[in-house]
């Protein structure tokens, strides 16, 4: 998608390894989050950021962490990759205002494997 | 607290018949209200959204949706259905705490017969 990367786009990884996933914006957008799909549960706010340095917690935010040294890049962490973690892992973006949430704009997807 | 509940997990639809796709959301305050479609293997895009304007709302090939307050209801439908239609529908509602964190539904799969 325009403005918005993710790298790698696949990986396979074995248990227990530290995986990092980027996501990376041209758009200079304010907020960024990380998603992840999985069949029947549609997508899961992992954590997001509203700024350099300003993130917080998602609903299934176990087993990760997060990093934002400058505005373009956001940085997923699985500190210690289990089989529960394969999935399907979306970025989005986002520079809405009071009243006026503009909706996201979507990274193409990591998909990730853990075996 | 918000939620969204998506009624049907599959619909099937043949071409050129009408689609119809429901979505209901739970929000303690006026919500905005957003239609995602994915197509196999491919990313998010937005269909249309809701922000609290006009309560039809238009968006891209063709689509359209209602929000209906009294019935806490934001169903997507289209008039005449294509082959390219066949995705994963997401209804999303906005927390609108000014962290704008989408909660999504758990999708429905839209599938188009010839």
């Amino acid at each position: 998608d325009a403005g918005i990367t993710q790298s790698p786009r696949h990986k396979v990884t074995e248990t227990g390894t530290p995986v990092t996933l980027r996501c990376h914006q041209t758009e200079n957008h304010r907020y960024m989050y990380w998603y992840r799909q999985d069949p029947g549960h549609g997508l899961r706010l992992i954590h997001y950021s509203y700024g350099v340095k300003d993130t917080d917690k998602g609903e299934v935010s176990d087993g990760y962490s997060v990093s934002r040294s400058k505005t373009e890049d956001f940085l997923l962490t699985l500190e210690s990759a289990t089989s529960s973690q394969t999935s399907v892992y979306f970025c989005a973006i986002s520079e809405s205002s009071p009243g006026q949430p503009y909706g996201y704009t979507f990274g193409s997807g990591t998909r990730l494997t853990v075996v | 607290a918000q939620s969204v509940t998506q009624l049907d997990s599959h619909v099937s639809v043949s071409e050129g018949t009408p689609v119809l796709l429901r979505c209901n959301y739970s929000s303690s305050y006026s919500p905005s209200l957003f239609w995602y479609v994915q197509h196999p293997n491919k990313g998010l895009q937005l269909l249309l959204k809701y922000t609290s304007a006009a309560t039809l709302v238009k968006g891209i090939n063709g689509f359209e949706a209602e929000f209906k307050k009294s019935e806490t209801s934001f169903h997507l439908t289209k008039p005449s259905a294509h082959m390219s239609d066949a995705a994963e529908y997401f209804c999303v509602v906005s927390d609108n705490s000014g962290t704008y964190k989408y909660i999504f539904g758990t999708g429905t799969r839209l599938k188009v017969l010839a």
